[in-house]
């Protein structure tokens, strides 16, 4: 158990429906990242966020959004889902920005 | 993003030998650089890191390498083991930025 929490494991939804990923990052922990991972792509950053504020942006689809709260765990709501957006979805958190990440175990997304 | 990348995809190795896996990166502001593994339905898991100003540095089992000259990272697996079979990524950030970037993975397999 790497101390960071994702759920759910795995969601299976329809396309043009909205899901919420959810993570709670290590005791401590004030830095939360979002990552995609899909079979061609690798991993992806989409988002960051610091003691609740964001701090960084990557390749993430308008459609996207997340947030921290101010408990520090986080959020990732993905709407209008597409096939596409089918992927393993990670969330890492550290205990400042620029130091080495910890994973949670990902919430593996199926869009149907 | 960054352009982080490996020079080979996969990699199969003989239990006992040892393996070598190769990362490229591109921006030559990077200063810290992280090894991560990941299993089979896991999230990745770091293994070791190394900041721009070591040319070296040692774990348990594992050495990572880091030629700025050149831009290249290597990790070093002593005696590789089953266990030691996953997909291997090497990740890049620069003390300007606040993500890390992901290499697409070398998938290493250790035959019995």
């Amino acid at each position: 158990d790497s101390g960071v929490t994702q759920t759910p494991k795995h969601l299976i939804t329809a396309t043009g429906q909205r899901v919420t990923l959810r993570c709670s990052p290590r005791s401590g922990d004030l830095s939360v990242y979002w990552y995609q991972q899909s079979l061609d792509q690798g991993l992806q950053f989409l988002i960051h966020y610091y003691n609740g504020e964001e701090r960084a942006k990557g390749n993430i689809l308008e459609r996207f959004s997340a947030q921290q709260f101010p408990d520090l765990h986080s959020e990732l709501n993905l709407s209008s889902l597409e096939l596409g957006d089918s992927a393993l979805y990670f969330c890492a958190s550290s205990v400042e920005e620029y130091y080495g990440y910890t994973f949670g175990s990902g919430t593996r997304l199926t869009v149907v | 993003g960054e352009n982080v990348g490996l020079h080979l995809p996969t990699l199969s190795v003989q239990e006992g030998d040892n393996s070598i896996i190769n990362c490229a990166y591109s921006n030559s502001a990077s200063d810290y650089f992280i090894w991560y593994k990941q299993e089979s339905g896991k999230g990745p898991q770091f293994i070791i890191d190394i900041r721009s100003n070591m040319d070296k540095r040692q774990g348990q089992r594992v050495t990572v390498l880091l030629n700025k000259t050149v831009k290249h990272l290597s990790l070093q697996i002593a005696a590789t083991q089953p266990g030691d079979s996953a997909v291997y990524f090497c990740a890049e950030n620069s003390n300007t930025g606040n993500q890390f970037y992901f290499g697409t993975g070398t998938s290493l397999t250790v035959i019995p």
